[in-house]
Parts: structure tokens; sequence; C-alpha cells
């Protein structure tokens, strides 16, 4: 039981380069998160998806866009990378089913934008 | 809407010293309550909850409880260890419609020293 796994762990992009973050969850839970954690700022919910076949923005959703693939797999897409895109992303999950509704989260993908 | 305060950090401590680290919240309804612990270089990882006012979450020696007429969470610990080195989130989930989002404080870092 892997729980939430993310790719790559690293990546060094150039501005206007786009690229997919991955994450799938071995959980069978029905909620899927992304969020990026900038240091004094916390986790910023960035889009989730509470079902499959549905996505909804969060927080910060702007330069951002998300697949929900299936149950498990839920994707970030950074279309054209800008600087102000550096920062480490995590892709978490849950189970609705009757509270009290805790997230389980990945490693991160830490992402540097030149 | 929903919001989440720390104590700011660093918080340095010798080894064996008491911890406390502060949170308070703003939200409608009966939220949940969560403090998520973030080691060096890995994604958070559950801590502790709890789901309603006088709840005790407890785990690994810590402990807090859902006041809700200060509406606090507080995070203790009698006696803290190098290996509780970490930065620690408050985190609240209003669980509200079909997926509940975590609203994140911005987290405080503690450092255990010998």
């Amino acid at each position: 039981n892997a729980g939430v796994t993310q790719t790559p762990k690293f990546q060094v992009l150039k501005t206007g380069q786009s690229m997919t973050l991955q994450c799938a969850q071995d959980m069978n839970h029905n909620s899927m998160y992304w969020y990026r954690q900038d240091p004094g700022m916390g986790l910023r919910l960035i889009y989730y998806s509470a079902s499959e076949g549905t996505t909804d923005k969060g927080e910060v959703p702007n330069g951002y866009n998300v697949s929900r693939l299936n149950k498990r797999e839920f994707s970030l897409r950074l279309e054209s990378a800008a600087p102000s895109q550096t920062s480490v992303y995590f892709c978490a999950s849950s189970n609705l089913a009757g509270g009290p509704y805790e997230q389980f989260f990945g490693p991160g993908t830490r992402l540097t934008v030149l | 809407g929903n919001s989440v305060t720390q104590m700011e950090g660093p918080v340095t401590l010798s080894e064996e010293a008491f911890l406390t680290i502060n949170c308070t919240y703003t939200a409608t309804g009966y939220p949940s309550l969560f403090w998520y612990v973030q080691y060096p270089g890995e994604g958070l990882q559950l801590l502790l909850k709890a789901t309603k006012a006088d709840d005790k979450g407890s785990n690994k020696g810590f402990e807090a409880t859902y006041r809700k007429e200060t509406t606090s969470f507080h995070l203790e610990k009698g006696s803290v260890q190098v290996s509780d080195s970490a930065v620690y989130f408050c985190a609240l989930s209003d669980g509200a419609g079909t997926a509940s989002k975590l609203t994140f404080g911005t987290g405080t870092r503690l450092q255990v020293t010998l």
C-alpha cells in the first residue's frame, strides 16, 4: 500500500516550458487535491477533484490545469511555466465517507522555473 | 471565510523541554481540526485530529484539545526530543459540500537541540 505517490520528485524548467505533475493514490479515495507550498505561506489549494469526473478551482488556480484521469490519478499541468510557479507541489487524497475529512499527502515535487 | 492563525516560528527548545504551539481558528459551523507535521524533505503527515468541542487528539506524546469557546487547538508535548524537529501545521476542515477542503496555518518550525 504505497498511499499517495507523485512524480517527478524534482524538476527544473525554463520560463515558457510546459510540464505535467503526476499523482496517484491506492486508497480508493474519492477526493484529490493539489497544493503549492511557499515559504511563510503554508499550503495553498490550487485545484481539487471531489470525485472522478469533477474538478474545481481552489485558492490559486491561475496558470494551472488539472485532469482527473480516473479514480486513482489526478494530474497538474503547467502550460507555460513562470518563475512565480517555483514552489513545492503536494498532492493529497481524502475519503469523505463520514468524516473527519483528513487528507493524506504525497512526498511532493520540487519545481524550479528559471 | 475560514482561517487559521499559528504562532510565528522558529521555536527553539532544548531536549526534554515543554512545547506549546498556539493555533486559533475562524470558521462557520463546526469544523474538524488537525495538526500535521512535515519532516525535512518530506510531505505532510497527520499528527492528530479532533472532530468536536472538548475532544482531545493525541499521538506520539503530542496532545491538542478542541476549545470552541476560545476557538483554539493548541499543540502540546511534555518533553520534546531532537527527532521532533519539524514544521507543524494547524488546519481545519469544514466538511462542507462534496469535497472537504483544508485551510492551513502558515506553519511553525520547531528545532530541538541537545
